[in-house]
């Protein structure tokens, strides 16, 4: 596609319950990034993907969090048993495979824990 | 692991005045270096980036920025506010050789003042 696509665009859930986010890459771009902002924060990273390599989890805050990509693109961003803490934008970002190039991010899924 | 820091969380100036937000990186090899925004309600857009090429990067709406390797730094500037430059700014980095991995600063909202 064009751009970073995230959906949904906006999630509210009740405290308990499950979500997944999911994220659709620039195509042709190898490195994926999750990032949580938190209002008024800067971004948190979550976990960084690349290529075929093990993903980078050391961002995640629980066990709670999890991620996935499926043949290399899209990305799907699940948090399980859902906190009120959990309450934030997360943002997905994708890269090309160099480290001299910049990120590319989506608008963000908002989720709101009730 | 933070290898950028953005000093000031909230900088204001006058519309008119010189804008300065400052970004130093921590890495002992220069790193590749970039400043992105965030208007309100919005998703992250790449202002300018470091690459080596050159040291004074020009970018988007009049800003730029200066690599300088004797005080590991990359701060963002403008000689002229704007109103329309009220947002948030966000300096990321990727250490070379790392992999990728894409790191940000806690940013610096910046306010004009009229």
């Amino acid at each position: 596609g064009a751009g970073v696509s995230q959906s949904p665009s906006n999630k509210v859930t009740e405290k308990g319950k499950d979500v997944e986010l999911r994220c659709d890459p620039i195509s042709g771009h190898t490195a994926l990034y999750w990032y949580r902002q938190s209002l008024g924060q800067g971004l948190e990273f979550l976990i960084y993907f690349q290529g075929n390599s093990a993903p980078d989890k050391s961002g995640l805050p629980s066990d709670r969090f999890s991620a996935e990509r499926t043949g290399g693109s899209v990305s799907t961003l699940t948090i399980q048993r859902t906190q009120q803490e959990d309450s934030a934008v997360y943002l997905c970002a994708s890269k090309l495979g160099q480290e001299n190039t910049e990120a590319f991010f989506g608008q963000g899924t908002r989720l709101t824990v009730v | 692991a933070q290898s950028v820091t953005q000093l000031g969380s909230h900088v204001s100036v006058s519309e008119g005045a010189l804008v300065l937000l400052r970004c130093n990186y921590s890495s002992s090899v220069p790193p590749y270096l970039f400043w992105y925004v965030q208007y309100p309600n919005q998703g992250l857009q790449l202002l300018l980036k470091y690459t080596s090429a050159a040291t004074l990067v020009k970018g988007i709406n009049g800003f730029e920025a200066e690599f300088k390797k004797s005080e590991t730094s990359f701060h963002l500037t403008k000689p002229s506010a704007h109103m329309s430059d009220a947002a948030e700014y966000f300096c990321a980095v990727t250490p070379s050789g790392t992999g990728n991995q894409f790191y940000f600063g806690t940013g610096t909202s910046l306010t004009v003042i009229p």
